[in-house]
């Protein structure tokens, strides 16, 4: 299993750039990796997913180095509605479920 | 579209009681997943099942059993609740890309409460 550490909290003011880092040492050759967003009472919501270097969406960047062996969730301008915990999942594109792992994920606050 | 259902959004159990927890999905997929989240904590796989027809066990299966009826519709039950399985149970469908990873669609969760 691709073990993941993601800091338990961040606080950042509006406006700002927020940089989630995500450590995987043993990510496996086949894996990827996936950020979800959850809301107090709500399902997690997929995020973003790449498997080397950058992706960028609409939403975020995803910065992922060479040696894989990490990744960052960068969310551009944050307001007060991204308050939210983040997961940062690696697992096969293929192969059993039980491979995949969520990790406790990142308390991002954001101030006013 | 609606995506990912599941009934019901709240469930009170007195210990022993059985109950089963549905879960639908309109996205045509063929995985779906069933998790529990305990408070401040990240989510644990129960039960999986990668396509119609066939399921098997994730992290934490003691206590609980899952159907896949058809394409549709994964089941969750409880045949005996105990306390320790008051959580939040969310259950996901999962969009397979060629060459990419797997993306998974969650619905908003059953809140059960084993008094």
């Amino acid at each position: 299993l691709a073990k993941t550490t993601q800091p338990i909290s961040m606080d950042s003011y509006e406006g700002q750039e927020v940089n989630i880092t995500c450590s995987h040492n043993n990510i496996a050759t086949n894996d990827y990796i996936t950020w979800y967003q959850q809301f107090p009472s709500q399902g997690p919501r997929f995020i973003i997913q790449g498997y080397k270097t950058k992706v960028t969406n609409e939403v975020a960047s995803l910065f992922i180095p060479a040696d894989r062996k990490s990744s960052t969730l960068s969310l551009p301008r944050v307001s007060l509605s991204d308050t939210a915990v983040y997961y940062c999942l690696v697992g096969p594109s293929s192969g059993s479920a039980r491979q995949l792992t969520f990790g406790s994920g990142t308390q991002l606050t954001v101030l006013p | 579209n609606a995506g990912v259902t599941q009934t019901p959004k709240f469930q009170v159990l007195k210990t022993g009681q059985s109950m089963t927890l549905q879960c639908a999905q309109d996205m045509n997929h063929n995985s779906m997943y069933w998790y529990r989240q305990d408070p401040g904590m990240g989510l644990r796989l129960i039960y999986y099942s990668a396509s119609e027809g066939t399921t098997d066990k994730g992290e934490v299966p003691n206590g609980y059993n899952v159907s896949r009826l058809n394409k549709r519709e994964f089941s969750l039950r409880l045949e005996s609740a105990a306390p320790s399985q008051t959580s939040v149970y969310f259950c996901a469908s999962i969009l397979r890309g060629t060459g990419q990873g797997e993306t998974q669609y969650f619905g908003p969760g059953t809140r059960l409460l084993v008094l």
